[in-house]
């Protein structure tokens, strides 16, 4: 069975742009969330999406958007890229709730110059 | 509101030391999971167990062992005889079964080195 993957891996922008991250979760898991990885901050959960609707949203600015495809496959959105959104952007999926295993996919890793 | 603390920022030991990994979590909620997850130097995060708020039975896995005490909020991962394949950064977790906020909260994370 094929893990949790992520697209792309690493990622060099610049402050003011955006970027599209892409995270493809387990066959037959319906719940995916993701987290941001800072050295300051420590894994922070962002958003979770289930059957394409956003059932729950951390504490970050509108410039983070997520959305939930009918295959499960999610992306994340950030606009007007800052310096600090440098940062690894892990994706994690579980079968209905994140109270299931969750698993990650390897993250990617977006570098904001 | 969730917490989850992890004290130990660092530890370093020499292969074969058993080590112990300490989590305390703070949450209202009567009904939640907790987990443990490794992550190498790759980046990405392992999946090592995770416990029903329900069950404070002890569990081991090889040379894992993981201690669940309600009564201290506690949740301590144990490596026993460690080996230098071990070093990792190990985040405690915690996630509310109940209610409809699946958000989980980790720890700041306890980076293990283990020395030849």
């Amino acid at each position: 069975k094929a893990g949790v993957t992520q697209t792309p891996r690493y990622l060099i922008k610049t402050r003011g742009q955006q970027v599209t991250l892409s995270c493809s979760p387990i066959s037959g898991h319906r719940s995916v969330s993701w987290y941001q990885q800072t050295p300051g901050q420590g894994l922070q959960f962002l958003f979770e999406y289930f059957s394409e609707t956003q059932r729950n949203k951390g504490n970050f600015p509108g410039r983070f958007s997520g959305r939930q495809f009918s295959n499960s496959r999610s992306e994340m959105n950030v606009s007007t890229l800052e310096l600090g959104d440098s940062a690894l952007y892990l994706c994690a999926s579980s079968l209905t709730i994140p109270g299931n295993e969750q698993f990650f996919g390897p993250g990617t890793r977006l570098t904001v110059l | 509101a969730q917490k989850v603390t992890q004290a130990q920022t660092e530890i370093s030991v020499v292969e074969k030391e058993d080590v112990t990994l300490d989590c305390v979590y703070e949450t209202r909620d009567t009904t939640y999971y907790l987990f443990w997850y490794k992550q190498p130097p790759s980046g990405e995060l392992v999946f090592l167990i995770r416990r029903n708020s329900f069950d404070e039975q002890n569990e081991i896995s090889g040379r894992y062992s993981w201690n669940f005490q309600k009564s201290t909020s506690s949740f301590n991962f144990t490596i026993t005889a460690s080996q230098v394949v071990d070093s990792a950064v190990y985040f405690c977790a915690l996630i509310n079964s109940g209610g409809s906020n699946y958000k989980l909260t980790f720890g700041k994370g306890t980076l293990l080195t283990v020395n030849p």
